[in-house]
């Protein structure tokens, strides 16, 4: 887990109401990822970054969205449009030069709705 | 669709016994494979990872992985299995000539159980 951070570690959240959950790298990565981890589904892609203010949809992006305005933050909003948010979240960074380089993963944050 | 395939959603294994924990890809190309570890409520940690060469990778904690180009298969061995080891493993595949950033794949994960 060392170089990302995340937080908070559990959030809970009513519904119809908007939460960000926070992202932070010290390993001067360009590229970060957030991901999305239900029981029995592995890991889903939610967004990713390869560079600063620029970002893509991953997989599962509706009702959630980001922004890239440094290149060691990447923050995650689940909106209230997410209609299933309750899971663990996950961010990862990766060198942008490196296809083959592994990511790394930050703690994580689970996230319930109330 | 590319896919990544653990076709077991719990393996058991009595600690001292080798393990093996299966992974089959369906993905054009010679993608890049790795395998990452979980621990409880924690985020995922780096195994090993096959990029070319030999098809027997060795990674951290003492663990393997066999890559089988005819089979697709990427299984990730231990000789000697321990208490420690019990935690969810994912597979995962990149392909390759994409940008760096381009989305690796995860299988859903296989837990391992290490009885004593």
């Amino acid at each position: 887990d060392g170089g990302i951070t995340q937080s908070p570690k559990y959030l809970f959240r009513k519904e119809g109401q908007n939460v960000t959950l926070s992202c932070e790298q010290n390993l001067n990565h360009d590229a970060m990822y957030w991901y999305r981890q239900d029981p029995g589904q592995g890991l889903r892609l939610i967004y990713y970054s390869q560079i600063v203010n620029d970002f893509q949809k991953g997989d599962i992006a509706e009702g959630y969205s980001v922004s890239r305005e440094k290149k060691e933050s990447f923050p995650l909003t689940v909106t209230s449009a997410q209609k299933n948010p309750t899971a663990f979240y996950l961010c990862a960074s990766s060198p942008r030069t490196s296809e083959s380089g592994k990511e790394y993963f930050g703690p994580g944050t689970r996230l319930t709705v109330l | 669709a590319q896919s990544v395939a653990q076709p077991e959603d719990q393996v058991n294994v009595a600690e001292g016994n080798p393990l093996t924990v299966k992974c089959t890809y369906s993905v054009s190309g010679n993608p890049y494979l790795f395998w990452y570890v979980q621990y409880p409520n924690r985020g995922l940690q780096f195994l090993l990872k096959y990029i070319t060469g030999d098809n027997l990778v060795k990674g951290s904690y003492g663990f393997e992985a066999e890559f089988n180009k005819s089979q697709t298969s990427f299984h990730l061995k231990k000789p000697s299995a321990l208490v420690s080891d019990s935690a969810l493993y994912f597979c995962a595949v990149r392909p390759r000539g994409y940008s760096s950033a381009s989305k690796i794949i995860f299988g859903s994960g296989t837990r391992l159980s290490i009885r004593p």
